[in-house]
């Protein structure tokens, strides 16, 4: 079993709808981040969450620590959300990234 | 304001030919560095991280090395490649004040054939 798992592993919106990605990890973290993937390959940090509750436009991202799980919620998504998007975890005493298997998210207009 | 370069962008091998990857950052100095490599359709996994000049940690055994011969440089390298050698390779710094965030080059797509 990974120590990081996300679901769904693949997901396909309609343009406007709501969307939660989902992580659950089984170690103890110093933080967990979100990642995005464009298709080109670059990756970009969208969120890095010790506890509680962040939003940037119209991405929000909660984690909860005692469950071991955290979301990425995007509201009214657009086309050009469509991407990978990654959760890692910093376990707890490292600077190390461990990474889940990803979310392909393709929004269609 | 800290930048990390990769090159090349993209590189066709074919089997049992050396390879040498350069990643470099700047703007910090003493970065923890980092190797990644994304096989297609699959996760990020880390192949090597390096915390000084000449320290390197390797968390898979594999075909590939890397060495830090300066403070802000990082290369990946092996002198024969394989087919599975195929893949996404990313670059990753950390340190100072982001010492709990990784910052991502832009990568290098390699193909072996």
């Amino acid at each position: 079993k990974n120590e990081v798992e996300q679901s769904p592993q693949n997901l396909t919106a309609q343009e406007g709808e709501f969307i939660t990605i989902n992580c659950s990890y089984s170690v103890g973290i110093s933080a967990l981040h979100w990642l995005q993937q464009h298709p080109g390959g670059g990756i970009v940090s969208l969120f890095m969450l010790s506890s509680g509750k962040k939003k940037h436009g119209r991405l929000i991202a909660t984690i909860n620590i005692q469950e071991k799980h955290s979301s990425l919620h995007i509201t009214a998504s657009h086309p050009r959300d469509s991407a990978v998007y990654i959760c890692a975890v910093s376990p707890s005493g490292t600077y190390k990234y461990i990474f889940g298997t990803g979310t392909r998210l393709k929004v269609l207009a | 304001s800290q930048t990390i370069h990769q090159w090349p962008a993209t590189l066709v091998q074919p089997v049992g030919s050396p390879l040498s990857l350069e990643c470099t950052v700047e703007g910090t100095s003493n970065p923890n560095l980092y190797w990644y490599r994304q096989a297609a359709g699959r996760g990020l996994q880390l192949l090597f991280y390096s915390v000084g000049i000449g320290q390197i940690s390797s968390e898979v055994p594999q075909n590939l090395s890397a060495s830090r011969p300066q403070d802000r440089q990082f290369i990946l390298s092996s002198k024969k490649l394989l087919l599975s050698d195929s893949g996404f390779y990313l670059c990753a710094w950390n340190g100072g004040a982001t010492y709990n965030e990784q910052f991502f080059g832009p990568g290098t797509r390699l193909t072996v054939l």
